[in-house]
């Protein structure tokens, strides 16, 4: 069964580092999305994607983080520098319309220290 | 603006209880999707399924079932014949169709604890 894939499964990090989260979406999908969740809070959106531009981004995505999807298959989510509160479980998500549903990777734990 | 609440923080049945957890949503938008993710101990999130503002059939799937009830703005989703590994986290999320960019608003989640 296709599945959304994310590496690494955890990253510890030191502030001020730089970090890229990667994700394989599913292969005929075209929507895609960054969720976080800080540990033991709600799953939190970040950034939608489609049609290689961003199509919505939340208040907690700023000019520290950027999305790529520099070939046919990732899809990457980098923090220019990290912050202790960017400690997080970081969730990779695709759907194959805008409308259906979205299935997530197993996510990135990212440790910020 | 959009809100999901799940008020029940935390629940604990013991084994082949029935248990009900609890969504309502705030949405201004007519039409809109609704639907519920298991969270694991392992971490992963897990579809459980998709019901669009225009439907309000309730559906089963297994021991599973969910009542949608535009009246009350629920969408409450209930284990019948719990089991342990039924013990998760179980988000409620809402996506506005008219908006166009398709997020999720998840709710706080539940966190179902089913003990042997």
């Amino acid at each position: 069964e296709p599945e959304v894939t994310q590496t690494p499964s955890h990253q510890v990090t030191q502030m001020g580092q730089e970090v890229i989260l990667r994700c394989v979406p599913i292969s005929n999908h075209l929507y895609f999305y960054w969720y976080r969740q800080i540990l033991g809070q709600k799953v939190e959106f970040l950034v939608s994607f489609y049609n290689n531009e961003i199509s919505e981004k939340s208040e907690i995505f700023d000019d520290q983080f950027s999305v790529e999807r520099p070939d046919g298959s990732n899809f990457t989510l980098k923090i220019r520098s990290t912050k202790l509160e960017d400690s997080a479980m970081y969730f990779c998500a695709s759907s194959e319309a805008g409308l259906t549903e979205a299935f997530f990777g197993q996510g990135t734990r990212l440790t910020v220290v | 603006a959009q809100k999901v609440t799940q008020a029940q923080t935390e629940i604990s049945v013991v084994e082949k209880e029935d248990v009900t957890l609890d969504c309502v949503y705030e949405t201004r938008d007519t039409t809109y999707y609704l639907f519920w993710y298991k969270q694991p101990p392992s971490g992963e999130l897990v579809f459980l399924i998709r019901r669009n503002s225009f439907d309000e059939q309730n559906e089963i799937s297994g021991r599973y079932s969910w009542n949608f009830q535009k009246s009350t703005s629920s969408f409450n989703f209930t284990i019948t014949a719990s089991q342990v590994v039924d013990s998760a986290v179980y988000f409620c999320a809402l996506s506005e169709g008219t908006s166009g960019t398709y997020k999720y608003i998840f709710g706080t989640g539940t966190r179902l604890k089913v003990l042997a």
